[in-house]
């Protein structure tokens, strides 16, 4: 079966750093595209930007880029979003997703369950 | 970026009664190759969207008839023919004929 499973829930302090990841299974995970979806509280969905696990390339919103690092590792099949200093605003649910078709970015079937980030002093 | 647009906003539907949301792009998104490049998702409450429609009008796999997709260049509509209480949930249009990839803001469906 092919699936995301992503890490789990994190309380931080405005500041600190965070690493969260989305381990694959069931798929060849060099051969598709990672997409990293925001939700925040009682809001709707942000495309954050994706990762090609294959060669690292990596395409980011405007809205996201200098604020967030995606990256992948095919030695462990996860992806992962970074911070390095999180702000109050980024407490949100972040979600991964994968595409329908290898090196397609559109048509996301399978995604993560969510994992919630909460950043409170 | 492209500006996605959804209506309306809040749709209360009747069991067995049937259901149209409207997604209109600021950009066609008809690609050169001849498909639209418009997915549509749904997110059940507590749950990860999911996908429904892609391509326009294409239903994902184990996706019920009862929803279809159409639409072309700027003006996309999802119908639900037949709601259940299983469809209650947000519905997302989502543009992907170029980065950054955006959703609409959303139709909540609720049950009357």
């Amino acid at each position: 079966e092919e699936q995301l499973v992503q890490s789990g829930a994190e309380v931080k302090k405005p500041g600190e750093s965070l690493k969260i990841s989305c381990e694959s299974s069931g798929y060849i995970f060099s051969n598709y595209y990672i997409t990293w979806v925001r939700q925040m509280p009682g809001k709707g969905l942000e495309w954050m930007g994706v990762v090609f696990p294959g060669d690292s390339n990596t395409i980011y919103s405007p809205s996201f880029q200098g604020q967030v690092t995606i990256s992948a590792d095919t030695s462990t099949n996860a992806a992962y979003l970074q911070w390095s200093s999180l702000k109050a605003s980024d407490t949100a649910i972040y979600y991964c997703a994968r595409p329908i078709a290898a090196r397609a970015k559109y048509a996301m079937d399978v995604w993560g369950q969510g994992t919630t980030v909460i950043v409170s002093s | 970026d492209i500006v996605m647009s959804q209506s309306p906003l809040s749709l209360p539907v009747t069991p067995g009664e049937s259901a149209s949301i409207s997604c209109r792009s600021s950009q066609s998104l008809l690609h050169s190759h001849g498909y639209n490049s418009l997915d549509w998702y749904l997110q059940k409450p507590g749950q990860s969207p999911q996908l429904l429609i892609y391509l326009g009008s294409i239903r994902a796999a184990g996706v019920p008839d009862r929803f279809s997709g159409g639409g072309s260049g700027t003006d996309f509509t999802l119908k639900i023919s037949r709601v259940e209480t299983e469809d209650v949930g947000v519905y997302y249009c989502m543009q992907s004929i170029q980065t950054p990839l955006t959703f609409g803001q959303g139709t909540r469906l609720e049950i009357k």
